[in-house]
């Protein structure tokens, strides 16, 4: 049973570009979350898909969105990247009708921004 | 904002040993998690307290949660060298999946030395 992947690993960008990062929720999850995590500090929520649809959002502008496909899998978006951007990229899956939520996490993207 | 605090920020101890992390958080939840960071790379979900529970076992870890004081500790006994990593605390604010988002403290990081 495949966990959670993310892919790519690692990439590198310069400041302006755009950048795509992509998804695959653990076998039977349909909810997918997006979290930024900078050097140092825990994960930051950006937003929840479900039903490809974004059903919460956190602190983030509008150059991050999203998307869900049929089969669950999601991308993450970054328009116009800053330096700021460059962190790892955590996606999490779950189970929408589970009681309490608990989210299996990818092992992330490395983004660098230049 | 993050709501959660772990407490200490950085934790080194001998194989053998346990180690305590503590974490604070500042509004009602439904639920605690506890997840393990090795290297900068994916959580891994260790644990989850629902909020109507004090304490509950898995393995070697131990975690407590006194919603009173609004604070949760994760207790790893007999400590190994391969439980060096970060620990995080994540609250989930609501019930079920339309909860979306896990808040996370920035972390206590755990060395444990042979």
């Amino acid at each position: 049973d495949a966990g959670v992947t993310q892919s790519p690993t690692h990439l590198i960008k310069t400041r302006g570009q755009q950048v795509t990062l992509r998804c695959s929720p653990k076998s039977g999850h349909d909810t997918v979350s997006w979290y930024q995590q900078a050097l140092g500090q825990g994960p930051q929520f950006i937003f929840q898909y479900y039903e490809e649809e974004e059903r919460q959002r956190g602190n983030f502008p509008d150059r991050f969105s999203g998307h869900q496909f049929p089969n669950y899998s999601s991308e993450l978006n970054v328009n116009a990247l800053l330096l700021g951007d460059s962190a790892l990229y955590l996606c999490a899956s779950s189970l929408n009708l589970g009681a309490y939520n608990e989210q299996f996490f990818g092992p992330g993207t490395r983004l660098t921004v230049l | 904002s993050q709501q959660g605090e772990e407490d200490p920020q950085a934790l080194s101890i001998q194989e053998g040993e346990n180690a305590t992390m503590n974490c604070s958080y500042k509004t009602s939840i439904n639920n605690l998690q506890w997840y393990r960071q090795n290297s900068g790379r994916g959580l891994v979900h260790l644990i989850l307290i629902r909020s109507n529970e004090r304490e509950k076992h898995s393995g070697r870890l131990r975690v407590t949660l006194d919603t009173s004081k609004k604070s949760s500790s994760l207790l790893i006994t007999a400590s190994r060298a391969a439980d060096t990593a970060s620990y995080f605390c994540a609250t989930a604010l609501t019930y079920g999946g339309s909860q979306g988002n896990l808040i996370f403290g920035k972390g206590t990081k755990l060395s444990v030395k042979p």
